[in-house]
């Protein structure tokens, strides 16, 4: 079973717009990671944030985390053709497993 | 080799057949994973050895499947009496402690496997 759900499923903009999805999950979390995987590819590390933790950036990522709420949302500014791509959030229920999402797939058109 | 490697990148089989699949993870990486992911779907666990033992294996659909990692370092996906529905992308990864910790694992490619 997946523990968390990607939304939108399926996202188009135009290079240098904005792009932004959010993943909620279930259970309490120790951290939730941002993973990217192009087409035909493995997944690659994005970005993590701790339980303990709001918000946080990495170039053009931006990333937020309401535990409250469980939630989080994943922004790309100024986005470009090389960000075609599915993006899974994952998180942990315990200090090993990981749990993804359905993803996100984001098609930047140039 | 530099990153997470997984052998075959295709594998076809036909309905019944044995295969095994092969993951070579980054040097000194104690944990592992296998994750299976079908089209259009987020990775789901299979199973995850810390060394050369199983700590979980609970994410394996069933006793047609079954994973080793005796040196513990390469890790072998074992399928036998191969269905239709094991079709899809089986992922390895590794990490150089647990997920919670360390943050991040490290992809490989992906072996794709089509059960005729």
């Amino acid at each position: 079973s997946q523990q968390g759900e990607e939304d939108p499923q399926a996202l188009s903009i135009q290079e240098g717009e904005n792009a932004t999805m959010n993943c909620s999950y279930k259970t309490s979390i120790n951290n939730l990671q941002w993973y990217r995987q192009n087409s035909g590819r493995g997944l690659v590390h994005l970005i993590l944030i701790r339980s303990n933790e709001r918000e946080k950036h990495s170039g053009r990522l931006r990333v937020t985390l309401d535990t409250s709420k469980k939630s989080s949302s994943l922004l790309i500014t100024a986005s470009r053709a090389a960000d075609t791509a599915s993006y899974f959030c994952a998180t942990d229920s315990n200090d090993y497993k990981l749990s993804f999402g359905a993803g996100t797939t984001v098609t930047v058109r140039a | 080799g530099a990153g997470v490697s997984q052998t075959p990148s295709n594998k076809v089989t036909e309905k019944g057949k044995y295969v095994e699949l092969r993951c070579d993870p980054i040097s000194g990486h104690t944990a592992l994973y296998w994750y299976r992911q079908s089209l259009g779907q987020g990775p789901e666990f299979l199973i995850y050895f810390q060394g050369t033992g199983a700590a979980d294996d609970s994410g394996l659909p069933n006793d047609r499947f079954f994973a080793v990692r005796p040196e513990g370092s390469v890790s072998t996906l074992k399928i036998q009496r191969t269905e239709r529905g094991d079709s899809a992308v089986y992922l390895c990864a590794s990490s150089p402690g647990l997920a919670g910790e360390t943050g991040e694992l490290f992809f490989g490619e992906g072996s794709r496997l089509t059960v005729l």
